[in-house]
């Protein structure tokens, strides 16, 4: 079964940068792309980006531009999406989830921004 | 502000039908296919409906979706309490997909 298993919470301050994995199985790996999708507390969903697995191509949301990078590593099926100059306002809980269209999701994981 | 419509709040007792709308535009629903996610409290979203009406295994035929120009519709029949969960649109638009706010339904 297709299953995406995120790393954990992370805490961070402000202006620092986050690096969450998503492990992917149960699929073939670069058959598919990776969507990134946030959550702030109590609000509703927003798509960060994709990528590629299959050749590494990203389209990342305008708002985003220059402050995120998604990659991928083939040889162990997982996805990495990087955010940096965090602000509290990027306090939120991140999932991957299999794409074209969104259909399996990672567990999610909580990233705090506080100083 | 997202830029899929949804109504916040939707609510009915067991066993009602209830409805969700979502409003979009031409260059999402309009030219697209409209998914919907059902998120429990705590948990992460999952596909309940795909391509405007098709249902991944395991989703039960309580629930169905339908498109008509630059909307579309989630109904849920024989509401149950399990039900209760937040309720999200979305569709590809130009480059990027786009979500509605979400609309939380409760059982009453």
């Amino acid at each position: 079964q297709v299953q995406l298993v995120q790393s954990g919470a992370e805490v961070k301050k402000p202006g620092a940068s986050v690096k969450v994995s998503c492990k992917a199985s149960g699929y073939t790996f670069t058959s598919y792309g990776i969507s990134w999708v946030r959550q702030a507390p109590g609000q509703g969903l927003e798509w960060m980006g994709w990528i590629s697995a299959y050749n590494g191509n990203t389209n990342y949301a305008q708002k985003l531009q220059g402050r995120v990078t998604m990659t991928t590593d083939t040889s162990t099926s997982t996805a990495y999406m990087e955010l940096r100059s965090l602000r509290s306002d990027d306090t939120a809980v991140y999932y991957c989830a299999r794409s074209v269209a969104i259909d399996y999701w990672g567990q999610g994981t909580l990233v705090t921004v506080s100083s | 502000q997202s830029v899929l419509t949804q109504p916040p709040s939707a609510s009915g007792t067991p066993g009602q039908r209830v409805t969700i709308s979502c409003s979009g535009s031409s260059s999402n629903i309009g030219s697209n296919y409209v998914y919907w996610y059902q998120q429990l409290p705590g948990t992460a979203p999952k596909l309940l409906i795909y391509r405007n009406n098709q249902r991944p295994s395991g989703v039960p035929d309580r629930f169905s979706g339908s498109k008509s120009g630059t909307s579309a519709s989630l109904a849920i029949s024989g509401l149950r309490s399990e039900d209760e969960a937040d309720y999200y649109c979305a569709a590809w638009d130009d480059s990027h997909w786009v979500f509605g706010g979400g609309t939380k339904l409760t059982v009453l």
